[in-house]
């Protein structure tokens, strides 16, 4: 599974949205992008997963470059409930189910 | 539809003592994975098993550590002779069947903190 990048932490008001940015520049054509969290404590949750084109559910945005190098998560009000650790995770999906890989993610603050 | 269900979700051993890790995957799943969250560290994984067979146990430590996913009950992940680096939080994460190329994601439990005094 190809290596990602994120920033260790950032922060964001409550109301504004949050863009978590991560790099993945080694990913190959079959690899999908996919973000889960951790809130303090809890099990990871997934949030939402991508392979090229742009996705969107009730949690989240996920943007991803034409390139493919890099993806960014948008959480479009975030909220304190949203202060979590985010993981980017590139793996491939044959429709074997498989690992998650999780690397340090990034730790987004929201502050009121 | 319950979730994950883990227990206990609070354990405490000695030096020594075994541990058993009990992990109920939601209704109609028949995947369960197992990863360990050291202090201050990433979640790393451990071994994957379907209904009586493990698929991937390639993070398993190779003394001590097994797992279990029988045909009926829960998974159980057992540790035999516990030192204090076992202790960490355990969680355990279910997905349904393979639906053709589909990916299925995985639904965590709320952990077991296990500490080896």
């Amino acid at each position: 599974d190809a290596k990602t990048t994120q920033p260790p932490s950032m922060d964001c008001a409550e109301g504004r949205a949050a863009n978590l940015p991560c790099n993945h520049s080694t990913i190959s054509g079959n690899e999908y992008v996919y973000w889960y969290r951790q809130i303090h404590s809890q099990g990871p949750q997934y949030i939402i997963h991508g392979l090229k084109n742009n996705e969107t559910n009730e949690m989240a945005s996920l943007i991803i470059t034409e390139d493919r190098k890099s993806s960014t998560l948008i959480l479009p009000h975030a909220t304190l409930r949203d202060t979590a650790v985010y993981y980017c995770i590139v793996r491939v999906t044959t429709g074997a189910n498989s690992k998650l890989t999780f690397g340090k993610g990034i730790t987004l603050s929201v502050r009121p | 539809n319950a979730g994950v269900m883990q227990n206990p979700r609070h354990l405490v051993r000695r030096r020594g003592q075994e541990a058993r890790l009990r992990c109920s995957p939601m209704k109609g799943h028949s995947h369960v994975y197992w990863y360990r969250q050291l202090p201050e560290e990433g979640l790393k994984f451990m071994v994957y098993l379907q209904k009586e067979n493990i698929i991937d146990e390639s993070g398993m430590p190779k003394e001590r550590f097994s797992a279990e996913f029988p045909k009926e009950g829960p998974s159980i992940l057992r540790i035999q002779q516990v030192v204090r680096g076992d202790s960490a939080a355990y969680f355990c994460a279910s997905s349904p069947p393979n639906r053709g190329g589909i990916y299925n994601e995985q639904f965590f439990g709320p952990g077991t903190r296990l500490t080896v005094l």
